[in-house]
């Protein structure tokens, strides 16, 4: 099993260009999350998904959009990139846990270093 | 204030010492307790998961939940050079989403 892959793992924008973040599992989970780690921030939740077709905003969600149209995808975009947006980014995905509960073990993908200049 | 802190360090020890990495947090209704460990750019990794108080035994690595006072710890016997890395605490309840520390970054010096 690959597990969860993030494709590109880098890219350099110009500001106002957009452009869209791919992550795959291979694991069959139902929740998956983008993360944005910057220094002193530690990890800060953009958007996650509780199963195909559905989304919902992180705490940091203002410039981002996402998308789950298949279980095994979670797509990140950017439609006008910024310089405050320059971070690297975590995808994450977890089995739904009892009740539902976000707190199962989420496994992290390698991360995709975006510059935006 | 803050849901979850963490002291950033760094935090540098010689190998074989015994470490002691910390996190508080506000929310009383926070049932579980994890930690992270993250190598240099790498993602992070599930390292320990605690339920409710108390303490949790994994060979070098005991996680400890104080919920009388909203703290966590976790201590790494022996240490190694190979436990270098960034650990992140994270805790949350049955509802809501997981919240994470900033990171602890630790080396280990052989």
């Amino acid at each position: 099993n690959a597990g969860v892959t993030q494709t590109p793992k880098f890219r350099v924008l110009k500001t106002g260009q957009s452009m869209t973040l791919l992550c795959a599992q291979d694991m069959n989970h139902e929740y998956m999350y983008w993360y944005r780690q910057d220094p002193g921030m530690g990890l800060r939740l953009i958007h996650y998904s509780v199963g195909e077709g559905t989304t919902a905003k992180g705490e940091v969600p203002d410039g981002y959009n996402v998308s789950r149209l298949k279980k095994q995808n979670f797509l990140l975009g950017l439609e006008s990139a910024a310089p405050s947006q320059t971070s690297v980014y975590f995808c994450a995905s977890s089995y739904s846990g009892t009740s539902g509960a976000f707190t199962d073990t989420q496994y992290f993908g390698p991360g995709t270093r975006l510059t935006v200049l | 204030q803050k849901e979850v802190e963490q002291d950033p360090g760094p935090l540098s020890v010689p190998e074989g010492a015994i470490v002691s990495l910390n996190c508080t947090y506000s929310n009383s209704a926070f049932q579980y307790f994890m930690w992270y460990r993250q190598y240099s750019r790498k993602g992070p990794e599930l390292l320990m998961y605690t339920y409710s108080s108390g303490n949790k035994e994994d060979g070098r690595f005991t996680a400890q939940v104080d919920k009388s006072s909203k703290y966590i710890s976790l201590f790494i016997r022996d240490s190694q050079p190979s436990d270098s890395a960034t650990y992140l605490c994270a805790t949350g309840g049955s509802q809501g989403n997981l919240i994470f520390g900033k990171g602890t970054k630790l080396s280990v010096k052989p």
